[in-house]
This record gives C-alpha cells, structure tokens and sequence, in this order.
C-alpha cells in the first residue's frame, strides 16, 4: 500500500490552461503539504493543511489554489499555467502540524511540464 | 533569498571514499533534518538533530549540529553506490521551514 500517493505522475500541457493535481495519504496523518522542485532541486515549501485548515500559505501566486476535502486528500489546482510553472510537485504528510518537528512523507511526484 | 545553504553542490567520489555535506543557516535552527532523494525519486527523512552539539549515527552515517545551533553535517564512512543521491537538511528559520540547497553525491564504482 502506497503512504502517499499523487495523480498524475506526469502532466505535460499548453501555457495558459488550468490543471489539478490530486494527494492521498492512508497514514492517519493530521497534516500535508505542496512542495515545489524545479529544474536546480530546490525544495520549497508552498502550502500546508492540518485537518482541512490551511496553516502554512508561503510567497506562491494565487493561480495555485490548494483545496483539502478531508484529512486525507489535499489537491492542488493551478490557473493560467506559465512556463515558470514547470517542476516537480510533491505532496507530503505529517503527524503533527510542524513540519520542522516531524517526519515527512513525501509522494512519488508529480513532473509538470509547462509548453 | 535561500537562507539555508548545504556546500558542496555536488560531490563525485570514488566507492569507499569519505563524504561530507555541511548545512549552514545564518539564524538560529530550532532543529535540524536531513532527507535523501534518489535520482527520480522522492525524499526521505532520515534523521532530526534538535540539541545544540547533537551527533547521531546511523550505521556508516553520522550527523552533528553545531554547538551554536547554526550549522550541520552529515558525513558519510566508505561510500558505497547505494548512497548516490540528493541529500537535504531542513529547518526552521525564524517563523519559516527551509530546505538546504541540497547536495548531489555520485558515487563511482
């Protein structure tokens, strides 16, 4: 049984659509996140929900809109995608609310390819 | 700006060579973690130092933070190809939680 996962793994489209990428985690995890990886592996964290509240809403432009419908499921819909967009997203789970005192889990990624 | 910085960027070693990556923050960490991320794959974590002048060991890795809570290291005893990878430190900075610029270790048989 996978921890994390996301869908899709791979998502290649045109500069202005809008897409989704979609998480589960089966931990029993209070929290998760959106991390970004571009092309140089810098990590960034971008958003994180505990129990269905956003908590952390770093510097990230508001086409990225994350939606948690449950504990266990946080998606990610970005509008208008630029090819600055392009990177790796990976979503992530923790017990507890702090990310800096608590094990990460991270999914498989999602590789975003912006055209 | 990225406020916390991992040296070196990448490393090439030849299989049974030492590795060091040191983590380096211009503020206080209230702890430290350290990940790995395969090639193609995602990080894991591997272990959280949160004592000032902590050294932890997990088989042929050992990690230490710095007395003044402010640098970390991980180094690495007879590198063997399995531990090719991307390793990260992460921390909190004030109200926000970093990654290190990550360092990038090949190991060649």
């Amino acid at each position: 049984d996978t921890a994390v996962s996301q869908t899709p793994k791979y998502l290649v489209t045109q500069m202005g659509n809008d897409k989704s990428i979609k998480c589960e985690q089966n931990l029993g995890h209070d929290t998760m996140y959106w991390y970004k990886q571009d092309s140089k592996k810098f990590l960034k964290i971008m958003f994180s929900y505990n129990n269905k509240e956003l908590i952390i809403n770093e510097t990230v432009p508001n086409r990225f809109s994350p939606k948690s419908p449950d504990k266990a499921h946080l998606n990610l819909h970005i509008n208008s995608l630029e090819l600055g967009d392009s990177a790796v997203y990976f979503c992530a789970s923790s017990l507890f609310r702090d990310p800096s005192y608590n094990e990460q889990f991270f999914g498989p990624g999602t590789r975003l390819t912006v055209l | 700006g990225q406020q916390v910085m991992q040296i070196p960027q990448y490393q090439h070693v030849q299989e049974g060579e030492d590795f060091t990556t040191y983590c380096n923050s211009s503020t206080t960490l209230s702890n430290i973690q350290w990940y790995k991320q395969r090639p193609g794959g995602h990080p894991v974590f591997l272990i959280q130092l949160v004592k000032s002048g902590e050294v932890k060991k997990q088989k042929r890795l050992t990690f230490q933070f710095g007395e003044a809570k402010k640098n970390s290291s991980l180094h690495i005893t007879a590198t063997q190809t399995t531990d090719v990878g991307t390793y990260f430190c992460a921390g909190r900075v004030g109200n926000q939680f970093y990654f290190g610029t990550g360092t990038s270790l090949t190991v060649i048989p």
